[in-house]
């Protein structure tokens, strides 16, 4: 289907250890992002790409590592979860870029760290 | 530094009644302002947005939201809600470099 997928949508993970989000989108758009929402806060930029291989550091990337090898895909990694991680993540997308058109979001990837 | 401020945090309202969510914005730049809806356990969709032009932007599901320069306000409104239209609605302003600042977030609850 068209469009951009998160998985997993649930995740519960220990303290230390690493984990992986994955976003994958079909639009071919060249800008995608990762944001974190927690209560209080709204949405938070950690990481964004503008294409392939390029990536750039948002409001509140310690403690997440991005790659964007091929233009449908940009995973999020948690080298070393902490508690302060538990949060729900977005991934989106922007073909000309948020300014003119706003972003296009996934379901979101709701993650608890123990 | 930008910022986006959300007045209310919960806006309960009756079936078919009016309501504005409040949104006011810092910015010393250019501004381009959106406003998403969140439904639950679902990502953001974009409502509507105001880029340059009419300050009276309309938007998907029957929302407006004017754009007031001089008050740095962005409000969001429907002449008549429905149960339907309960989510969450965040105020959102882009300030370059690809990055974009949200609002906390305004819950509106529908009842009947």
């Amino acid at each position: 289907d068209a469009g951009i997928t998160q998985s997993p949508r649930y995740k519960i993970t220990e303290t230390g250890r690493q984990v992986t989000l994955m976003c994958h989108q079909t639009w071919s758009h060249s800008y995608m992002f990762w944001y974190r929402q927690d209560l209080g806060h709204g949405l938070r930029l950690i990481y964004y790409s503008a294409a392939a291989d390029i990536t750039d550091k948002g409001e509140v990337p310690d403690g997440y590592v991005v790659s964007r090898s091929k233009t449908e895909n940009f995973p999020l990694t948690l080298e070393s979860a902490t508690r302060s991680q538990t949060s729900v993540y977005f991934c989106a997308s922007s073909g000309a870029g948020p300014k003119d058109y706003g972003y296009t979001f996934g379901s979101g990837t709701r993650l608890t760290v123990v | 530094a930008q910022s986006v401020t959300q007045l209310d945090s919960q806006v309960p309202v009756f079936e078919e009644a009016p309501v504005e969510l409040r949104c006011n914005y810092s910015s010393s730049v250019s501004v381009y302002l959106f406003w998403y809806v969140q439904y639950p356990n679902q990502g953001l969709q974009l409502l509507l947005k105001y880029l340059s032009g009419s300050t009276l932007v309309k938007g998907i599901n029957g929302f407006e939201a004017e754009f007031n320069k001089s008050q740095t306000s962005f409000h969001l409104r429907k002449p008549s809600v429905h149960i339907s239209d309960t989510a969450e609605y965040f105020c959102a302003v882009y300030t370059g470099g690809f990055k974009t600042i949200f609002g906390a977030g305004t819950r509106l609850f529908v009842k009947a």
